[in-house]
């Protein structure tokens, strides 16, 4: 069964950071992964999606990596903003299956 | 507005009663999911159906849970004699599967939150 880990699970920063997130999964045997936003009280809004013959995506200060021989993936936000404040979300679709694992999720604060 | 969109956003109910949430993907979607989500938890998933057809139900969908999606559009959840446990937010998806290709992106609404008292 596959299970998806993400460190840390809250994480606060001053305004200007470069962050790191940390997205780790158990069966390698992906097809894909997709990082999701997730406003309190809001649904999910897609971020990413790394395809599992890729190695990264970027989207204007967000890149996402793919390692998925060690089973890790991680989310770069570059130049921080309180606007960034959210939950980050990393999901994966196994191979032969058609739904989302998904972590628990990081709980990103950004203060002014 | 283009996005998935889930009704009721809010419902409130007695333990006991019956609910029923909507679901309208993205036009042209032959995907259609729909997770759970409690407070400090990802989603977890509960089923999903190709055009019309249900292909996949997950086992935290008991008995009292049915899900539909007559003609390939719209779907609708049920959840009968609701339980306390049952109080969550109830996200649909949709996406476009082209076979043999390693997946698009899943496309999520902003959720129907289930408060059973």
């Amino acid at each position: 069964k596959q299970e998806v880990t993400q460190i840390p699970a809250a994480l606060s920063v001053p305004e200007g950071e470069n962050l790191v997130l940390n997205c780790s999964f158990t069966d390698s045997a992906i097809y894909n992964l997709q990082w999701f936003r997730q406003d309190p009280g809001k649904g999910l809004t897609s971020l990413l999606l790394i395809q599992s013959s890729q190695r990264e995506q970027t989207s204007g200060r967000l890149n996402a990596s793919l390692d998925k021989s060690s089973g890790r993936s991680t989310l770069y936000i570059a130049a921080s903003q309180p606007g960034d404040s959210a939950t980050y979300l990393c999901a994966v679709m196994n191979s032969g299956y058609s739904t989302l694992t998904f972590g628990k999720g990081t709980m990103l604060l950004v203060s002014p | 507005d283009t996005g998935v969109s889930q009704d009721p956003r809010h419902k409130i109910t007695k333990r006991g009663q019956n609910v029923t949430f909507r679901c309208d993907p993205i036009s042209e979607h032959n995907r259609l999911y729909w997770y759970r989500q409690t407070l400090g938890q990802g989603p977890e998933f509960l089923t999903y159906f190709q055009n019309e057809a249900q292909l996949e139900k997950s086992r935290l969908l008991s008995d009292r849970f049915s899900a539909e999606r007559p003609k390939g559009s719209f779907s609708t959840l049920e959840i009968q004699r609701t339980e306390q446990g049952d109080s969550a937010m109830y996200l649909c998806a949709s996406s476009f599967r082209v076979e043999g290709a390693t997946g698009n992106t899943i496309y999520f609404g902003e959720g129907s939150w289930l408060t059973v008292v």
